[in-house]
């Protein structure tokens, strides 16, 4: 697609549940990122994949929050045993170092975001 | 400490006016890019403009410039002849080389709120 996908816009569940939130970047983007941005919060990093590999998972919270990229296109955040405090909106995005005008700046195109809200 | 700060929460300004929004920041690294987006209410974060450390210029794209002042750690972002559809919040963010690497791990401010009166 022209942009990143993430679905779903929305989810409700209720606490100690597991949830899967899906990404889909923009093709050919070779880097993906996850972000979770609380209420009045700038977006916090959490994890990179570069491929099919997490390069760098060091802003996951806690050992209930994974994330896989398995073929290197679409990725999957997911969280185990939820909690009131996982309560946020998880943005994916995906970036190309081919952009010419910004090369270098490795530009993140984010999608619209996943709005969890854990009752 | 905080890596990048936005010190005003909300903005106004009148249409057709210009803005600037605030942002200064915090690294030991010589080399980092500095970002500014805009999110509007749908919740999609709108790239805008991008200021490497070491650009001896000010990037500029359209209504946007950056004012980067390297030796004050400042990046703030002016927005030029502002429009109704600007009104949104606007992050900015910086990214570090972390010892050669430049993938995506972007530290964002808090955020300012711009709301712009016709």
């Amino acid at each position: 697609g022209a942009g990143v996908s993430q679905t779903p816009s929305n989810k409700v569940t209720e606490k100690g549940k597991y949830v899967e939130l899906r990404c889909d970047p923009i093709s050919g983007h070779t880097a993906l990122y996850w972000y979770r941005q609380s209420l009045g919060q700038g977006p916090e990093f959490l994890i990179y994949f570069q491929g099919t590999g997490a390069a760098d998972d060091s802003g996951l919270p806690n050992d209930r929050f994974f994330a896989v990229r398995p073929e290197g296109s679409v990725s999957t955040l997911k969280i185990q045993r939820t909690e009131r405090g996982d309560s946020a909106v998880y943005l994916c995005a995906s970036s190309s170092s081919g952009q010419e005008r910004y090369s270098g700046a490795n530009v993140l195109t984010f999608g619209a975001g996943s709005r969890l809200t854990v009752l | 400490a905080q890596k990048i700060t936005q010190t005003q929460p909300g903005m106004f300004v009148q249409e057709k006016e210009a803005v600037t929004l605030d942002c200064t920041y915090d690294t030991s690294d010589p080399s980092y890019g500095l970002f500014w987006y805009k999110q509007p209410s749908s919740g999609e974060m709108i790239f805008l403009i991008y200021q490497g450390s070491y650009d001896q210029q000010n990037a500029t794209e359209g209504r946007y410039s950056l004012n980067f002042q390297k030796a004050r750690k400042s990046a703030n972002l002016v927005i030029s002849a502002s429009q109704l559809g600007d009104s949104a919040m606007y992050f900015c963010a910086m990214r570090e080389a972390a010892g050669g690497t430049s993938y995506g791990k972007l530290t964002f401010g808090q955020g300012t709120i711009l709301t712009v009166h016709p």
